[in-house]
């Protein structure tokens, strides 16, 4: 059980186009779910948490104007990277909380050229 | 600051041997959760074992385990029986009761098995 299904997988975009990556719960509803950023052997860098039903609340300095969050359900967020440019080219992992434990989607890798 | 050291950046163990990745941590609550997940070069993120903060106890799943000292703020993973597929990233991290289930991860340890 608790599966997180992220999609998709990678995308390789324009400068200046917007890019939607979907978070979703197969087997558990999710109240918080949470967005990273991940460099090249690096840790995971916390971006926002998402809770449903209300806005995101953003870490300091991740641009909510660029990182558009939405969790319209218990089983749904999205990430939508608005005039996507390459310094945007990066890692992007979504996860679900079921109760203390966060379970991780398999990513998604976006190539901005 | 909640911070976790990882003072290991990499490490490398022979099949079937058992090795130990260090984890400590600061925080100034007393209720928490530790964990270690794994990274392998897929880049998923797999849960490998947690530990609750009020249990004495030691987790164990399988051939994995953790040394947890709480007074020394210290949670280490034991895996013993190292098989190639456990050549992953490890990071430690832990979540605060009460803080909003945010994850705070440490730097990670690169684990190679070797034939």
């Amino acid at each position: 059980g608790a599966v997180v299904s992220q999609h998709p997988s990678r995308v390789i975009c324009k400068s200046g186009t917007s890019v939607k990556i979907e978070c979703r719960s197969l087997d558990f509803q999710a109240t918080t779910m949470f967005w990273y950023r991940q460099f090249p052997k690096q840790s995971l860098m916390l971006m926002a948490t998402s809770n449903e039903g209300s806005k995101a609340t953003y870490e300091q300095g991740v641009e909510k104007d660029k990182f558009l969050i939405n969790h319209a359900s218990l089983t749904l967020s999205t990430l939508t990277v608005t005039s996507a440019h390459p310094e945007d080219s990066s890692f992007y992992i979504c996860s679900a909380s079921a109760g203390h434990i966060q379970y991780f989607g398999a990513g998604t890798r976006l190539s901005v050229l | 600051a909640q911070t976790v050291t990882q003072s290991q950046p990499e490490m490398s163990v022979q099949e079937a041997e058992t090795v130990t990745l260090s984890c400590t941590y600061d925080t100034s609550e007393n209720n928490y959760y530790l964990f270690w997940y794994k990274q392998p070069p897929s880049r998923q993120m797999i849960l490998v074992i947690r530990q609750e903060a009020y249990k004495q106890q030691n987790a164990t799943e399988n051939r994995f385990s953790v040394n947890f000292q709480k007074a020394a703020k210290s949670f280490s993973l034991k895996i013993s029986d190292s098989q190639l597929g456990d050549t992953a990233m490890y990071f430690c991290a832990y979540i605060l009761t009460g803080g909003g289930n945010k994850l705070t991860f440490g730097t990670g340890t690169q684990l190679k098995v070797e034939l």
